[in-house]
């Protein structure tokens, strides 16, 4: 079957580094995407990655391997606006549909 | 910010109401999708289309009618909804139905509750 595992919820201090992993087991791969979702509001769209390696966008980075059927999401120099749930989600290939994680929500406590 | 606009932002129905969801997407996209999103679940695909054409009903109750009269504008219309389809509706865009790196764009979405 299709499935995509997140954690629930993580929980970090502002200034510090996080890691939001991501697992997923899908028929075919055509890409994977994070999205940024703070409480009430769209979610917003942060990276997408295809092939093997990291992603760096700032603050946020974005890891990929094929293989092993993982990424994960690399927060550094945290703030308290990053306080938001981030969800993974997975396009299978030949299809447009995107197969979604639950979601990890991430607390950013002073 | 993300060009997808959706209204009402929250509402409350009883089981007998009938009443109507909007979205509407100033990106130029052609595809556009709802989903309902529950706590603590993975976003759930309700319907997409693709140049104003429904390309995907994912057994969705019939309770649950979409519309799309042109590539802008798409609207879920609600009737005799039950109490477990209490949930944050998401409407999306992207530029085309292809797969790879398309990204959709998210509006803020309608918190329904059913009462």
């Amino acid at each position: 079957g299709q499935n995509i595992d997140q954690p629930t919820e993580m929980t970090a201090t502002e200034g510090a580094i996080v890691q939001i992993n991501c697992t997923y087991q899908t028929s075919g791969f055509n890409g994977l995407f994070w999205y940024q979702q703070h409480a009430g509001e769209a979610p917003t769209f942060l990276s997408y990655n295809v092939l093997d390696g990291l992603e760096e966008k700032g603050r946020f980075s974005s890891f990929l391997s094929r293989s092993k059927g993982y990424s994960y999401l690399l927060l550094k120099e945290l703030q308290m606006k990053d306080s938001a749930s981030y969800l993974c989600a997975v396009r299978d290939e030949g299809n447009y549909q995107l197969i979604w994680g639950a979601g990890t929500k991430l607390i950013i406590k002073p | 910010e993300t060009g997808v606009t959706q209204t009402p932002r929250h509402l409350v129905m009883g089981m007998t109401n009938k009443k109507s969801l909007k979205c509407e997407q100033h990106l130029g996209h052609n595809a556009m999708y709802w989903y309902k999103q529950s706590a603590k679940k993975p976003l759930e695909l309700m319907f997409v289309y693709s140049l104003e054409e429904r390309v995907e009903n994912n057994s969705v109750p019939s309770r649950f009618s979409p519309e799309c009269p042109n590539s802008s504008h798409l609207f879920l219309h609600l009737h005799t909804l039950q109490p477990e389809d209490s949930a944050l509706y998401l409407c999306a865009s992207s530029q085309d139905l292809a797969g790879g790196a398309e990204t959709q764009y998210f509006g803020p979405g309608t918190r329904l509750l059913v009462l």
